[in-house]
């Protein structure tokens, strides 16, 4: 089993449309939950950090189930610049190494 | 601030040649660089973890021998293929923590497009 897994998609959704991407981790003492966003050929961007009390910023809502271990990333209203690979990151080990999903293809179509 | 820069951002290498890749943090010190690997539609592998003044700690799977790295300074480590081979042809990013920061962020270098022909 991955220790962190994510639903590769693609989404394609139109502009305007709600999308929700959904990850889930294997190691239940993982402290740090993120969201990143890659696009095409370029480095992973931190889009934002998932507390457990779930946060928000702007269109993005990120919310974390430590009991279930599941995070998930809500984009509202999907603009076309929102087009890009997201990647679920959990950190891992003493080291405090990030462990990357494999990221989830979104596409927001005019 | 927290700007890393890679360089080169791509290289073209023949088959058993070895290649030098750069990593700079360029506006804070970073005791600890890590070193990522990914292929076409696949998600960033951690490679190894580069502490500055000592050995790095390669995760399962690499080869030590095969990918060195050094990381003599607070803002420079360095990752070199030895005997690249088409294989190795990859996305290598590096990523820096600050030093003396208690968090999990690491902030991403652009990025080394490797190509072995």
């Amino acid at each position: 089993r991955k220790e962190v897994e994510q639903d590769p998609g693609p989404f394609n959704v139109p502009e305007g449309a709600t999308v929700a991407f959904n990850c889930t981790y294997s190691n239940s003492a993982s402290q740090s939950f993120f969201w990143y966003r890659q696009d095409c050929r370029k480095e992973p961007k931190l889009l934002m950090s998932v507390y457990s009390s779930g946060n928000e910023d702007g269109r993005f809502t990120a919310q974390l189930n430590r009991a279930s271990q599941y995070i998930s990333l809500l984009i509202r209203d999907s603009k076309l610049s929102d087009s890009a690979t997201y990647l679920c990151v959990v950190n891992s080990g003493s080291a405090r190494q990030l462990t990357f999903g494999s990221g989830t293809q979104l596409t927001v179509l005019p | 601030g927290a700007v890393v820069s890679q360089h080169p951002s791509w290289v073209i290498c023949k088959s058993g040649t070895s290649v030098k890749i750069e990593c700079r943090s360029l506006d804070f010190q970073a005791t600890t660089m890590f070193w990522y690997r990914q292929f076409p539609k696949q998600s960033l592998m951690l490679m190894a973890t580069s502490n500055e003044g000592s050995k790095a700690t390669y995760e399962q799977g690499v080869e030590k021998d095969k990918f060195l790295i050094n990381h003599a300074s607070l803002t420079l480590s360095t990752l070199t293929v030895t005997s690249a081979h088409p294989e190795d042809s990859s996305f290598y990013i590096c990523s820096a923590r600050a030093s003396g920061r208690d968090s999990y962020e690491q902030y991403f270098g652009p990025g080394t497009r490797l190509t072995v022909t």
